[in-house]
């Protein structure tokens, strides 16, 4: 069956620095694969979409990579703020309108 | 517009009793999905719909049933509710760019606490 993998250890790093978070997968091909965040105590927000055929995708500090050979894609966060403090999921479109997640890595951000 | 918008907030409900967790949409979204999360395991598909009467299953739908009589609304309805179902309800909608195709972000509601004792 098909399998998001997230780091399942908390991220901790420092106001400035470059967070690094990774989701790999196995078991299919995504035509899509999309990173939201979440707060807790509310529902996931969508920040990125990339598409099979982007390597990679920015948005103001959030960058995403995407690499179909390796089944992973890699989300980085450039001057990390405290206020960036979430957990960050990693969802992929696996066809027939169904989109499934990762079960997210939370990042800390120490000011 | 409100997005989505799902109720109650918070619900505690007996083994074996039955109830159904509201969702509703402004956006006219076609897609609409349900997902439940638990410590550790992520958001789980239960159920989604891409229309108006038309549904389908998930990776987790046993013990669930839905509907959708309306694109706004999208209610699920646990049956028999087993203590198994304590988690948080996750309702979703999205507009597909593509017919057919998931290129799109998905805006989900604030959530349902169920716990089943």
């Amino acid at each position: 069956s098909q399998k998001i993998e997230q780091n399942s250890e908390a991220l901790n790093i420092q106001e400035g620095k470059t967070a690094t978070l990774t989701c790999n997968y196995t078991n299919y091909s995504p035509a899509y694969l999309q990173w939201y965040r979440q707060d807790p105590g509310r529902g996931p927000v969508f920040l990125l979409l990339i598409r099979e055929n982007e390597k990679e995708k920015r948005k103001e500090r959030l960058k995403v990579t995407f690499d179909t050979t390796l089944k992973q894609s890699l989300f980085h966060i450039t001057a990390s703020q405290p206020a960036d403090s979430a957990t960050y999921l990693c969802a992929l479109d696996i066809g027939g309108f169904k989109t499934i997640f990762g079960a997210g890595t939370r990042l800390f951000v120490k000011a | 517009n409100a997005g989505v918008t799902q109720t109650p907030k918070f619900q505690v409900l007996k083994t074996g009793q039955s109830m159904t967790l509201q969702c509703a949409q402004d956006m006219n979204h076609e897609y609409m999905s349900w997902y439940r999360q638990d410590p550790g395991m992520g958001l789980r598909l239960i159920h989604y719909s891409v229309g108006a009467g038309i549904t389908d299953q998930g990776e987790v739908p046993n013990g669930y049933n839905v509907s959708r009589s309306t694109t706004e609304d999208f209610p699920l309805r646990l049956l028999s509710a087993a203590p198994s179902q304590t988690s948080v309800y996750f309702c979703a909608s999205s507009h597909p760019k593509s017919p057919g195709q998931g290129d799109t972000e998905a805006f989900f509601g604030q959530g349902t606490r169920l716990t089943v004792v």
